[in-house]
């Protein structure tokens, strides 16, 4: 089993829909959890930084940890074609991944016009 | 302008070459760290520094090296010995006190 799963899709929605993007994981040492958008040929840009269990909202974007089911997920309200990207998520145990990331593949995203 | 400089963004290597990627950043930020990535996959960590003059081995470390000189720069060295290279490599730096990492816009390595 790897560490970190998620879903490559890809995910297809139409503009204006709630997107939901999930990863689980298997490390219950992972306290630190990330969500990058990679847009192609470029570098992954953070989105959400949050630590253990709970909630954090960031403008349209929604994250949640459940550390007992070890499951974490994005939520992108009223969703826009500039949110199509790949959105990886990332773990660790230690603040900031200082002694490194761990990485799901990533989830394609394409917003419909 | 503030941030994490990648370069060249493409580059080619023959049989047998080393080839060197360079990442130069102007956050001031102590800790940087090389990843791969493979299409489809998610990034893989090379090698990290949090210090000059140091820095470890990550998860797939064989047929690279790293050297940490300065802390704006953090070059990654592909040897010969790397029998797959080809991929796409990332530069991330963070500050201290926990903070997240944040991405360059990589370098696209491939093979003559």
């Amino acid at each position: 089993q790897k560490e970190v799963e998620q879903d490559p899709g890809p995910l297809s929605v139409p503009e204006g829909a709630i997107v939901s993007l999930n990863c689980t994981y298997s490390n219950s040492a992972f306290q630190y959890f990330m969500w990058y958008r990679q847009y192609s040929r470029k570098g992954p840009e953070l989105l959400m930084y949050t630590y253990s269990s709970g909630n954090k909202e960031d403008g349209r974007f929604t994250a949640q940890v459940d550390k007992s089911s070890k499951y974490i997920s994005l939520f992108i309200r009223d969703s826009q074609p500039s949110d199509s990207a790949t959105y990886l998520c990332a773990m660790s145990a230690r603040g900031g991944g200082a002694d490194g990331l761990t990485f799901g593949k990533g989830t394609h995203l394409i917003i419909q016009p | 302008d503030g941030g994490i400089t990648q370069s060249p963004k493409y580059l080619f290597r023959k049989e047998g070459q080393n080839v060197t990627l360079s990442c130069e950043q102007n956050l001031n930020h102590d800790a940087m760290y090389w990843y791969r990535q493979d299409p489809g996959q998610g990034l893989r960590l090379i090698y990290y520094s949090q210090i000059v003059n140091d820095f470890q081995k990550g998860d797939i470390a064989e047929g690279y090296s790293v050297s940490r000189e300065k802390k704006e720069s953090f070059p990654l060295t592909v040897t010969s010995a790397q029998k797959n290279p080809t991929a796409f490599y990332l530069c991330a730096t963070a500050g201290t006190g926990g903070q997240p990492q944040h991405f360059g816009d990589g370098t696209r390595l491939s093979i003559l």
